[in-house]
């Protein structure tokens, strides 16, 4: 089945302690992103790839980092998380080419900073 | 830069109601324009689409048309159910893949 897939699916941490969201896709795409859902914002961008090893800011990059080693992988970091970074948070990925492509979404995390 | 607005919710309607969601947009060039919905507790899944002016996308009974002229992209569908209470997004995408998102709209459809 195709799909994104995002792990863990909820986390409840403190503040400074690292973590990491894993987001895989098994549809060989290569454009994938990342974005967080506040109430009243929508969903806003923080990163994203255009392909192996290429990786650029979105909208709301800071106090994350991301990395994309392989093409089916693009995990999120956050290396010292606070609590405004509580959030739901989406990986996404679509195929290269045409702006009419749909992006295909994983479940979401739901992260808590204490 | 590139931005949607969407309606305000929430949105309370009763079974077989019809249901209106606005969404206008501001874009440079020519952007393909989405709506996405989201259920309780689950991902957003693409509902519809429309690539260019005049299109028409539709889906499980909804449809929205997108209009140049008015740089609009509104929601409609004529009968809902209580299965389509869900968080509703417009969204546009430019050149560079992003997509640009709405608020969300929250429906909820009450027997």
């Amino acid at each position: 089945e195709a799909q994104v897939t995002q792990n863990p699916r909820y986390l409840i941490t403190v503040t400074g302690k690292k973590l990491t969201v894993t987001c895989s896709q098994n549809m060989n795409h290569e454009y994938m992103s990342w974005y967080r859902q506040d109430p009243g914002l929508g969903l806003r961008q923080i990163y994203y790839s255009m392909n192996v090893e290429v990786t650029d800011k979105g909208d709301v990059p800071e106090g994350y980092k991301v990395s994309r080693k392989e093409k089916r992988n693009f995990p999120l970091i956050l290396e010292s998380p606070s609590p405004n970074q509580t959030s739901l948070y989406f990986c996404a990925s679509r195929p290269a080419g045409g702006n009419y492509n749909e992006q295909f979404f994983g479940p979401g995390t739901r992260l808590t900073v204490l | 830069g590139d931005s949607v607005t969407q309606m305000e919710g929430p949105v309370t309607l009763s079974e077989e109601a019809c249901l209106t969601i606005n969404c206008t947009y501001t874009a440079t060039g020519y952007p393909s324009l989405f709506w996405y919905v989201q259920y309780p507790g689950e991902g957003l899944q693409l509902l519809l689409k429309a690539t260019k002016a005049d299109d028409k996308g539709s889906n499980k009974g909804f449809e929205a048309t997108y209009r140049k002229e008015t740089t609009s992209f509104h929601l409609e569908k004529g009968s809902v159910q209580v299965s389509d209470s869900a968080v509703y997004f417009c969204a546009l995408s430019g050149p560079d893949y992003k997509l640009s998102f709405g608020a969300g709209t929250t429906v909820t459809v009450r027997a």
